[in-house]
């Protein structure tokens, strides 16, 4: 099946800092990239959706400022957490779908745990 | 509207038993349930999933079954192995005007086969 890659798998950052988080569709084009965060025992919850060479739409609540996302190309899409703090310490997943759309062709990246100390 | 409601939030089940998760929904636009198994530390993988036309769909020893309805979707899990340990979300999904179709989770439901 389809690999979405998602580097690194776990991070840990001072406080203040910024880090950038990578998921790349390693067998297939993916026009459209997910990005999910899910806290510890919770569910995920969608923060963004990433279309290549274009803007990236967020969900209600997500800041855009805070969460920078590129999807410079049709396999990879960047997630950048601007001036961490220990409340952004979280599990975050890409998703990237095959088909262009149908969501029968989801995959999901192993994920990236932050911890900002 | 938006949300999936999953129950139980955990689950025991002795191996060889059945384990069955149960999901309900409010929204009649969703139009795809799938069901995810989640292991730590790594991303959710699709485990099967139905539309809404039909009421049952087996896959090995997983079966989906969903009452239109009723809105609630379940999963069973027959024969259920150590290995099957996991956390397990259902989720639904409805088309929006850009094309992609949009994932909302339910709440996570952890299972724990015991030998």
């Amino acid at each position: 099946g389809a690999v979405v890659s998602q580097h690194p798998s776990w991070v840990i950052c001072k406080s203040g800092t910024s880090v950038k988080i990578e998921c790349r569709s390693l067998d297939f084009q993916a026009t459209t990239m997910f990005w999910y965060r899910q806290f510890p025992k919770q569910s995920l919850m969608l923060m963004a959706t990433s279309n290549e060479g274009s803007k990236a739409t967020y969900e209600q609540g997500v800041e855009k400022d805070k969460f920078l996302i590129n999807h410079a190309s049709l396999t990879l899409s960047t997630l950048t957490v601007t001036s961490a703090h220990p409340e952004d310490s979280s599990f975050y997943i890409c998703s990237a779908s095959a088909g262009g759309g149908p969501v029968e062709k989801l995959f999901f990246g192993s994920g990236t745990q932050l911890s900002v100390l | 509207q938006q949300q999936v409601k999953q129950s139980p939030q955990s689950l025991i089940v002795q191996k060889g038993g059945i384990s069955i998760i149960n999901c309900a929904y409010e929204n009649t636009a969703f139009d795809y349930f799938p069901w995810y198994q989640q292991f730590p530390g790594k991303g959710p993988a699709l485990l099967i999933a139905i539309r809404p036309d039909v009421s049952e769909k087996k896959e090995g020893r997983f079966t989906i079954s969903f009452n239109k309805s009723a809105k609630q979707f379940s999963l069973h899990i027959m024969d259920s192995q150590p290995g099957d340990s996991a956390t397990y979300f259902c989720a639904a999904s409805m088309s929006v005007n850009t094309g992609f179709q949009k994932l909302v989770f339910g709440t996570g439901t952890r299972l724990l086969v015991s030998p």
